[in-house]
């Protein structure tokens, strides 16, 4: 079982630039999750996604942060234009139903903006 | 100028000893449970959950118990080893929010060899 996986593991980008990082879910899962972790705010839900569908983007900071889920083995989380503030780590994660099921997440992906 | 970050809580237990970790939730209608495990590097890890229709439920080495009176619930680790050493975050969930899992700050478990 290969499990969440995604890419790139480490990005340092400079300020103004995009960013676009990647998830593979788990087969047969059919919600899929971007959380953002930072030493201030902990674990930030930013998006969600059931039958590849955006359910909720409450989460998502501002219009500079889009995320898409073309089908239901891949997502993409993009950031354009990317600031200092951005840096976090960005985790992916999917589930196999809607409700009462865990989460399991991805390594995430580190990303720094200098 | 000083960093202001989420004060983890902290537990250091002794190789051996069990350990017990607390977390209070603040949602009465969330009724789905999750203890995660997260180790440097690496993304959270799922240990064990438990529904609101139960009070106890048992693992491998790890127990949770869920006290809905008083929003509580608490992770108990037999027999804690190094291994056990990471931060270990509750996350609630309800019906209503339709498995929008909300976590916890986590704490921190130090296990001394």
């Amino acid at each position: 079982d290969a499990g969440v996986i995604q890419s790139p593991r480490h990005e340092v980008t400079e300020m103004g630039q995009e960013v676009t990082l990647r998830c593979k879910p788990i087969s047969g899962h059919n919600s899929l999750f971007w959380y953002r972790q930072t030493m201030m705010r902990g674990l930030e839900l930013l998006i969600y996604f059931n039958n590849n569908v955006p359910i909720d983007d409450s989460g998502m900071p501002e219009d500079r942060f889009s995320a898409k889920m073309p089908n239901a083995s891949f997502s993409t989380l993009k950031i354009q234009p990317s600031e200092p503030r951005d840096s976090a780590v960005y985790f992916c994660a999917s589930s196999r139903d809607t409700y009462n099921s865990p989460l399991h997440f991805g390594n995430g992906t580190r990303l720094t903006v200098t | 100028g000083e960093s202001v970050g989420l004060h983890l809580p902290t537990l250091s237990v002794q190789e051996g000893d069990n350990s017990i970790i607390n977390c209070a939730y603040s949602n009465s209608a969330s009724d789905y449970f999750i203890w995660y495990k997260q180790e440097s590097g690496k993304g959270p890890q799922f240990i064990i959950d438990i529904r609101s229709n139960m009070d106890k439920r048992q693992g491998q080495r790890v127990t949770v118990l869920l006290n809905k009176t008083v929003k509580h619930l608490s992770l108990q680790i037999a027999a804690t080893q190094p291994g056990d050493s990471a931060v270990y975050f509750c996350a609630e969930n309800t019906a209503y929010n339709n498995n929008d899992m909300r976590f916890g700050a986590g704490t921190r478990l130090t296990v001394k060899p």
